[in-house]
């Protein structure tokens, strides 16, 4: 059974930088064609896929995003870390961590973490 | 505004069918990328509902299918229940991204 764990803060102040990690098991990030990464939601607004980490140490990130933002995978300790320097309230919502694996380019996303809510504010 | 255009809302009364529509471009469904579904109750995460433009994930019930033509894909619910009601998001690869692209989500609403 796949199950992931989001844990950080549920508080940051604007232009600090947010540290979000994944805790997971039921699979190994190093199995062909599986990625772990973090889709976020902003209250009441739709999906946005931030960035994403591959069995292959391949990184894909949101273009708008990439200057702010960094994944890194402990396959030994089976932990993904994300980072995202200089917040602001734009980055309020819930952070999903998700299982994915892909499919002629697709990301499917098979299994979601529970999401971390967090809120950017002074 | 998202990539993928889906409408805001839609109903219909228990046992009836409904489609949500999930328009893309000639950059992700347009260029032939599969396209998945997700149900999201309220206060829970997204489910995998639809993989793959047709195909159910085991524990989601045959009423629920899914198809892609062109540059668009639909999902069909069909004997709704109030189970059902929640939101429902399109998802696939766009090329200009390079990476998942989503709609901006369907609330359906059993009356």
């Amino acid at each position: 059974q796949i199950t992931l764990q989001e844990s950080g803060p549920t508080l940051v102040k604007p232009t600090q930088t947010l540290t979000l990690t994944c805790s997971f098991s039921g699979f190994s990030l190093t199995s062909s064609g599986v990625g772990v990464g973090w889709i976020r939601q902003a209250p009441g607004k739709a999906l946005e896929w931030l960035a994403f980490i591959y069995w292959d140490d391949d990184m894909r990130y949101r273009p708008s995003l990439r200057s702010r933002v960094t994944i890194v995978k402990d396959s030994s300790k089976d932990r993904v870390v994300l980072t995202m320097t200089n917040v602001d309230p734009g980055d309020t919502g819930t952070y999903f961590c998700v299982y994915s694996h892909e499919v002629d380019y697709t990301d499917i996303f098979d299994s979601w973490g529970q999401g971390s809510l967090v809120t950017v504010s002074s | 505004q998202s990539v993928l255009t889906q409408p805001p809302s839609v109903s219909g009364a228990p046992g009836q069918r409904v489609t949500i529509s999930c328009s893309g471009s000639s950059s992700n469904i347009g260029a032939d990328y599969d396209v998945n579904w997700y149900q999201q109750l309220p206060g829970t995460a997204p489910r995998l509902l639809i993989y793959i433009n047709t195909n159910r994930p085991s524990g989601v019930p045959d009423r629920i299918s899914g198809s892609k033509s062109g540059t668009s894909a639909s999902l069909a619910i069909s004997g709704l229940q109030a189970e059902d009601e929640a939101v429902y998001y399109c998802q696939s690869y766009d090329i200009n991204l390079s990476g998942a692209i989503f709609g901006g989500g369907t609330q359906l609403t059993v009356l």
